[in-house]
């Protein structure tokens, strides 16, 4: 069973602190990988995408890649209140003659002012 | 650059009805995925579909529901016979060939009355 494990939360942080959300998975031939942010009531967003081992930095959003340990996070430096949402964590595999997403099923954050 | 468009947006129906979701991936986009969040709850793939090919209904149920990606036109999600359990958000995602990342449009709120 291929799957994308994410700690559900609420993960409440207060308004400036580093939020820090993780994933981890469990197909070892994953190379790419995407966090989503979704508002609620509202669709996914893409936030970023990350490929290679390491860091990956875009404004106050930062995604760490640790394919060994099968991990991937997401840093929200600097939080503010409109950071309040679930972040969804998608990695592909490979299901037969395509490749599919699998989607965690989201850690809901809590920016407090 | 219009992005994934979805209609309705909102849609009622009474138990027994059909119910038609509408899909119009992005500009250039020939891939097109189509979810199901009930409140609450993770994303839940459905069906992936190509243009006049359906290449994954892993997801989708085995009754009642069906899914098509004319040559001309959008992307259609239908439901026959609708039951309360059917009430959630539908969201479609449209992707570029080749390419993982999945733009998700707004959703469709399916209520069942």
């Amino acid at each position: 069973q291929k799957e994308v494990e994410q700690n559900s939360g609420p993960l409440s942080v207060p308004e400036g602190a580093i939020a820090s959300l993780n994933c981890t998975y469990s197909d070892r031939g994953s190379q790419s990988f995407f966090w989503y942010r979704q508002y609620s009531g509202k669709s996914p967003e893409l936030i970023m995408f990350i490929y290679s081992n390491g860091d990956k930095e875009d404004g106050r959003f930062t995604a760490q890649l640790n394919k060994a340990s099968q991990y991937v996070s997401l840093l929200i430096r600097d939080s503010q209140p409109s950071d309040s949402a679930t972040y969804l964590c998608a990695v592909p595999i490979n299901a037969g003659n395509n490749r599919k997403l699998i989607w965690g099923l989201g850690t809901s954050l809590a920016v407090n002012p | 650059n219009a992005g994934v468009m979805q209609n309705p947006r909102h849609l009622v129906r009474r138990r027994g009805q059909e119910a038609r979701l509408r899909c119009s991936p992005m500009k250039g986009h020939s891939h097109v995925y189509w979810y199901r969040q009930l409140p609450e709850e993770g994303l839940k793939f459905m069906v992936y579909l190509q243009k006049e090919n359906i290449i994954d209904e892993s997801g989708m149920p085995k009754e009642r529901f069906s899914a098509e990606f004319p040559k001309e036109g959008p992307s259609i999600l239908r439901i026959q016979q609708v039951v309360r359990g059917d009430s959630a958000a539908y969201f479609c995602a449209s992707s570029p060939d080749r390419t993982e990342t999945q733009y998700f449009g707004p959703g469709t709120r399916l209520l069942v009355l």
